[in-house]
């Protein structure tokens, strides 16, 4: 069973429009999540995160919404451009669950010109 | 380059052989991560180093995997006797930091073929 579900395989966007990736989660520990993300052929890059004492994180045109509550984060990316066209992870951490990261299955958006 | 190194790119084997792969942190990182992606799928937690302690283990890793990092420099994983199912990319991650859970730096990953 997925701890972190992303269950939008894919996502279209118009360039220049906003772009929102969700991101699900199962464990009620975790409490620290980052996004990822991946070109083909290279490794994931970090892109944003966000702890559980916030519900907003903001860094240039990304910015990273959580909600305890519902057990859901989004990214959202504004505006988007071509360069952004990869696949996303959304990943969760817990102090208590160990220094690893437990990642989605990853969600692949493209940006149309 | 000042990145997450990982060799080789590619490596393809025959069911039953031993490989092993290399990984090079950032140089000033204290933790080591390893992970292993299939297609489809996000990362999944393999291993991990702080220093040369490797203090955690996916119960993923069956005995037939191994991982080292002497002197908590660069690391190695091995996997012997390998099965197609052991078909995948093979992703470092290295990361500074104590106390809270930094981001980590990704490698390119060495994708593994079993035949």
């Amino acid at each position: 069973d997925q701890q972190v579900k992303q269950n939008s395989p894919s996502l279209s966007v118009q360039e220049g429009r906003i772009s929102i990736l969700n991101c699900d989660y199962t464990n009620s520990m975790f409490d620290y999540f980052l996004w990822y993300k991946k070109y083909p052929a290279e490794g994931p890059t970090f892109l944003i995160s966000i702890s559980s004492i916030k519900d907003k994180n903001e860094d240039g045109r990304f910015t990273v919404f959580l909600n305890k509550s519902a057990k859901h984060l989004s990214l959202h990316i504004v505006p988007s451009q071509p360069g952004d066209s990869a696949v996303y992870f959304c990943a969760a951490s817990a102090d208590n669950y160990g220094q690893n990261f437990v990642f989605g299955p990853g969600t692949r958006l493209s940006v149309l010109p | 380059d000042t990145g997450v190194s990982q060799n080789p790119r590619h490596k393809i084997t025959k069911r039953g052989q031993n490989v092993t792969f290399r990984c090079d942190p950032i140089s000033e990182h204290n933790r080591l991560y390893w992970y292993r992606q299939t297609l489809g799928q996000g990362p999944e937690f393999l291993t991990y180093f702080q220093n040369e302690a490797q203090l955690e283990k996916s119960r993923l890793l069956s005995d037939r995997f191994s991982a080292e990092r002497p002197k908590g420099s660069f690391s190695t994983l091995e996997i012997q006797r390998t099965e197609q199912g052991d078909s995948a990319m093979y992703l470092c991650a290295s990361s500074l930091g104590q106390g809270l859970i930094p981001e980590a730096f990704f490698g390119q990953g060495t994708r593994l073929t079993v035949v």
